[in-house]
Order: C-alpha cells, then structure tokens, then sequence
C-alpha cells in the first residue's frame, strides 16, 4: 500500500498561483475520480479542501482547484496567500483497500 | 455543529493494548461512514481503518490487520479503535474523521488523540 507521490515542498509569492502534483497508479488515481486534498496547519486536524477530484466542500474558497489528468491529481492555489502556509496531502480511493494518502507537500508563501 | 472528539490516547509499553474512542455529535451518526487516520511525529497521514455505517463491513491498512479493530455504537454516537500488540511503529496522533459520502472524502476531523509505544 505505497503512498502517492507528491513534490516535498512548493513556494510562491504572495498573489502568485501554485500546482500541487499527486502522482498514483492505474489501482488508484487513474481509475477513481475520488481524490481529495487536505491542507493541515501546524498542530491542527486535517481539512478538507477539495473532494472528487474538483468539487468544493461549503465554506472553501474557491482559490484551491482541482484536476486529474491520467495517474497524476492535481491541487492549484491561486492568489497565493500568507494563511495557504501550511502541509497539504492529497487522498486516492483505491478499491479493495481502500484509502492511500500522498506524501506530504509543504507550502511556503515568501 | 458537527464535532469529533477522540479519547484514550496515552503512553503504552510495546506489545500492550489501548481503546480509543471517539464521540460524535451534531449529526446523525449511524448514517456515515467513519474513519481512523493517524500521523506519525513529523511525518505524513495514514489511512488506517473504516467502518460502515450499520457496522457490518470493516477495512484496515495491511499494518494493522489482526492486530486492531475498528467498531461503532450507534446508540452512544462512537467510534472505537481496539489496538492489541502495539508496535513502537504505531505511536501516532490518531484521528477520528467523518466520510463526506463514502470514498468522497474526509469531511469532518476530530482534534486527534496522541498513542505513545515505548517501553
């Protein structure tokens, strides 16, 4: 059960856009439109951010978008901003076992 | 207001047992899908088990098979996790988190409850 693979860490300026990759395989992210993104602060619980590849839970600002194009998801922040500070992980269904999380990707605003 | 909070965590020898429980309130229990997802210190987040809603279907990450077991009590609105034979690999923040719709995402999070295996 690897985990998906995603960059350590990505930065940008503040107002600047960011993509976020989310690489699986054929047994995940390639065959399920069912992948999530978390953004986790510091010492802070999980929050959901983006669900079905590209759908916006109530309350997320619409600057966090979602897509998937073969085995690779991806998560872009637009109009980066100093509280976008935080770890992300993106999150596959994966059939039989049936949830993998990513890596881990540190966002730095500079 | 939807909220998760788990209990239970503390410091265990290896090969020990723990119960983490989680109560929920502010929507209707028996009708999602619940989790347990954990966090090593510093690293990244696991999935680790989920339970049906009427709790007739169990799904646990490899590492842990046979070792714990996830229920539910829809009367008391909790969420369990039995851990036997813990491991020094096991210590984590474990966390409760709700299912936005099965195998759609993770909705809801409770605050995380801290396991420690050491001797």
């Amino acid at each position: 059960q690897s985990a998906l693979t995603q960059p350590a860490s990505v930065s940008g300026s503040p107002g600047q856009s960011i993509t976020i990759s989310c690489t699986g395989t054929s047994s995940d992210v390639g065959t399920y439109n069912f992948v999530s993104w978390y953004q986790q602060h510091p010492g802070k619980a999980p929050k959901l951010m983006v669900y079905e590849v590209s759908k916006w839970p109530s309350g997320v600002s619409d600057r966090f978008s979602g897509s998937k194009s073969g085995n690779t998801a991806s998560l872009t922040i637009s109009g980066l901003q100093a509280d976008d500070e935080a770890d992300y992980y993106c999150c596959s269904y994966a059939g039989s076992r049936p949830y993998v999380f990513g890596t881990g990707t540190k966002v730095t605003v500079l | 207001e939807v909220q998760l909070v788990e209990s239970g965590g503390g410091l265990v020898q290896p090969g020990g047992s723990l119960r983490l429980s989680c109560a929920a309130s502010g929507f209707i229990f028996g009708n999602y899908w619940m989790n347990w997802v954990r966090q090593a210190p510093g690293k990244g987040l696991e999935w680790v088990a989920s339970i049906k809603q009427d709790g007739t279907a169990e799904y646990y990450v490899d590492s842990v098979k046979g070792r714990f077991t996830i229920s539910r009590d829809s009367a008391k609105n909790s969420l369990y996790l039995h851990m036997n034979s813990l491991r020094a690999e096991d210590t984590a923040v474990y966390y409760c988190a709700r299912d936005l719709d099965h195998v759609r995402g993770f909705d809801y999070w409770g605050q995380g409850t801290l396991v420690t295996v050491s001797s």
